[in-house]
């Protein structure tokens, strides 16, 4: 049974790059798509984007271009990276994955929380 | 984007009873080379990542109680809990995967009543 288990920093200073990494555990990362969605507090679900492990990515336009998403197969982890970060990226970030891009999502990480402070 | 619009957004139902929840999306999800609506529902428990529950509109993830079932096509689908459990308090969302991005409507609440 694939897990995933997020990771990173809990607390990032306001105009710093935050980065998070997922880890899949109990399964290949091969032949997946993995996204990363978050949720502000109190509100609803955002994708962000997703990467595949030939490093195809796709990343939500109206999130501009200071999101990136890659893989490392060789560790079975993939990551996120948001540059220039502000109050607004305040959130649970969870790493999830679907069998194809245009796909459900069957597996979810417990999430990791971030919060943009100075 | 394909905009994803919910309704109610919240619900209180009484144990054993019913409960709707309307998803409606902004264009149609209904692939017509496979006739397959891209559309799923999650549930969120308090505290809790989202858990798949349907998906292509009306087909029940294993594992998920048959009490659940999803219905519609195009542009307009339900969730149905057919007899409400004190377990299935959480938020729900419905999401098309259809085009990217991917989007979700905004969550229904619902509470027993």
């Amino acid at each position: 049974q694939v897990q995933l288990q997020a990771s990173g920093p809990r607390l990032v200073k306001p105009s710093e790059t935050l980065s998070l990494t997922c880890s899949v555990l109990g399964g290949s990362i091969r032949g997946y798509y993995w996204s990363w969605i978050r949720q502000p507090p109190g509100k609803g679900l955002e994708w962000i984007g997703n990467v595949h492990d030939t490093g195809s990515t796709k990343v939500n336009p109206s999130l501009k271009s200071r999101f990136t998403i890659s893989i490392d197969t060789s560790t079975n982890q993939f990551s996120l990276k948001v540059t220039s970060v502000t109050a607004a990226d305040t959130a649970l970030y969870y790493c999830a994955g679907g069998y194809a891009s245009n796909w459900p999502l069957d597996y979810w990480g417990q999430g990791t929380r971030v919060t943009v402070s100075s | 984007d394909i905009v994803m619009t919910q309704s109610p957004d919240s619900l209180a139902v009484s144990l054993g009873e019913r409960a709707t929840i309307n998803c409606k999306s902004s264009q149609s999800v209904l692939n017509s080379a496979n006739n397959r609506n891209y559309l799923a529902w999650y549930q969120q428990r308090p505290g809790q990542p989202p858990k798949l529950l349907i998906y292509w509109a009306s087909t029940r993830e294993s594992g998920v109680p048959d009490r659940f079932s999803g219905s519609g096509s195009g542009t307009d689908f339900t969730l149905t809990i057919s007899s409400l459990q004190a377990e299935d308090v959480a938020v729900y969302y419905c999401q098309q995967y259809d085009n990217a991005p991917q989007t979700f409507g905004q969550g229904t609440r619902l509470e027993i009543k």
